[in-house]
């Protein structure tokens, strides 16, 4: 089992749409949980950081962690075709090394 | 603020040679940088972490001699592919610790290599 999941999508919605995104983990020492979006051929932008679990928000981003159930969630309300991109969840134990998944792949139809 | 660069964005060379890619962290001072490799649809693989004045410390499985890091000053790293081959051939990416939480991992924008 690798140690961060995502699912690859691609995941298509409507302009406005709610969208959920999602990663699962293995390492219950994991303690810092990121979320990054990726344009084709650049590199990560910071979106979301959180520390543990709980909620975090963010204008329209919300980012969810449930350390027990070992699954994170970032959530976009009213989305815009600006924010078609990949998707990135990282995790790590120190908050120095991380653990990429694969990306989910979005794109919002105007 | 916290702004990465990457030189050179792409670049090409043949089979046998070396090559070398600059990161640096334009209006911080970085005391670490990361340089993580990712091949298509696939994750940022962590290569190395990078301490400015300290040998850079390589995950299992990437090959120090073949992957040379120099992190020479705050906001300089560099990574030379040596006696580069075809496998080689990926996307690079530095990130370095941002000026407010040495948690936050702020990105440069890539540099795609290809061997020939």
């Amino acid at each position: 089992q690798k140690e961060v999941e995502q699912d690859p999508g691609p995941l298509s919605v409507p302009e406005g749409a709610i969208v959920s995104l999602n990663c699962t983990y293995s390492n219950s020492a994991f303690q810092y949980f990121m979320w990054y979006r990726q344009y084709s051929r650049k590199g990560p932008e910071l979106l979301m950081y959180t520390y543990s679990s709980g909620n975090k928000e963010d204008g329209r981003f919300t980012a969810q962690v449930d350390k027990s159930s070992k699954y994170i969630s970032l959530f976009i309300r009213d989305s815009q075709p600006s924010d078609s991109a990949t998707y990135l969840c990282a995790m790590s134990e120190t908050g120095t090394a991380l653990i990429f998944g694969k990306g989910t792949t979005l794109s919002v139809s105007s | 603020g916290a702004v990465v660069s990457q030189h050179p964005s792409w670049v090409i060379c043949k089979s046998g040679t070396s090559v070398k890619i600059e990161c640096r962290s334009l209006d911080f001072q970085a005391t670490t940088m990361f340089w993580y490799r990712q091949f298509p649809k696939q994750s940022l693989m962590l290569m190395a972490t990078s301490n400015e004045g300290s040998k850079a410390t390589y995950e299992q499985g990437v090959e120090k001699d073949k992957f040379l890091i120099n992190h020479a000053s705050l906001t300089l790293s560099t990574l030379t592919v040596t006696s580069a081959h075809p496998e080689d051939s990926s996307f690079y990416i530095c990130s370095a610790t941002g000026p407010t939480s040495s948690y936050e991992q702020y990105f440069g924008p890539g540099t795609r290599l290809t061997v020939t």
